[in-house]
């Protein structure tokens, strides 16, 4: 029973160009996650999909970054014209509920370093 | 003032010590409170879900007073392998999303 798997777990870009994570979700959980971790700091939420729907992308930068969930297929965050400060640890999770009690499980995450 | 705030620590504990964290929280609407354990910035891990009622997990015992806003972690009987940072965590809406203590860091020696 696999868990939360991400891919790929490091990953290194130069200034300007694009970044796809990817997060594949516990099988049978709809509710998919995106944290980021930058260094000496806390996890902060960014986005909240489910199938083929963004239900929350408060935590969201505005520019450059997206998401998402399709029918088929893994979650995708995608960056684009990635700059130095986007370097940080990319955290996905998933439930299988909405309820907020229902305990999150994570990946194992994506180290992006922008060079 | 951090929506959720802890001691970063470190707390530096032998091996059998009891060690407590206190964690607190500033949204007095939040609806569920977890504690999770990271290692060395990997994936963080679910240690146990917080309930009004108090909740023990063998060694380890969780408290929530929505008085007063704070939730803490009881480690009795410390081992090394508790070494890690813990991570407190609240649910601020009914719904999925987490806000994180930047964790406290506990390092249990022999």
């Amino acid at each position: 029973n696999a868990g939360v798997m991400q891919n790929p777990r490091h990953l290194v870009r130069r200034r300007g160009q694009e970044a796809r994570l990817r997060c594949s979700p516990v099988k049978g959980h709809s509710h998919v996650y995106w944290y980021r971790q930058l260094p000496e700091e806390g996890l902060k939420f960014m986005v909240y999909l489910q199938k083929e729907n963004i239900i929350d992308e408060s935590g969201m930068p505005k520019e450059r970054f997206s998401a998402e969930f399709p029918k088929e297929g893994p979650s995708i965050l995608r960056i684009q014209q990635v700059v130095r400060g986007d370097s940080a640890a990319y955290f996905c999770a998933s439930s299988r509920g909405q309820r907020g009690e229902e305990p999150q499980h994570f990946g194992s995450g994506t180290q992006l370093s922008v060079l | 003032r951090k929506e959720v705030e802890q001691d970063p620590g470190p707390f530096n504990v032998p091996e059998g010590a009891t060690v407590a964290f206190n964690c607190t929280y500033s949204n007095s609407a939040s609806q569920s409170f977890f504690w999770y354990r990271q290692d060395c910035r990997k994936e963080p891990k679910l240690l146990m879900s917080v309930y009004s009622s108090g909740n023990e997990d063998g060694r380890f015992t969780a408290q929530l007073n929505r008085a007063s806003q704070y939730i803490s972690l009881l480690i009795r009987d410390s081992k090394l392998s508790d070494s890690a940072t813990y991570l407190c965590v609240v649910n601020d809406s009914g719904f999925q999303k987490l806000v994180f203590g930047t964790g406290t860091r506990l390092l249990v020696s022999p």
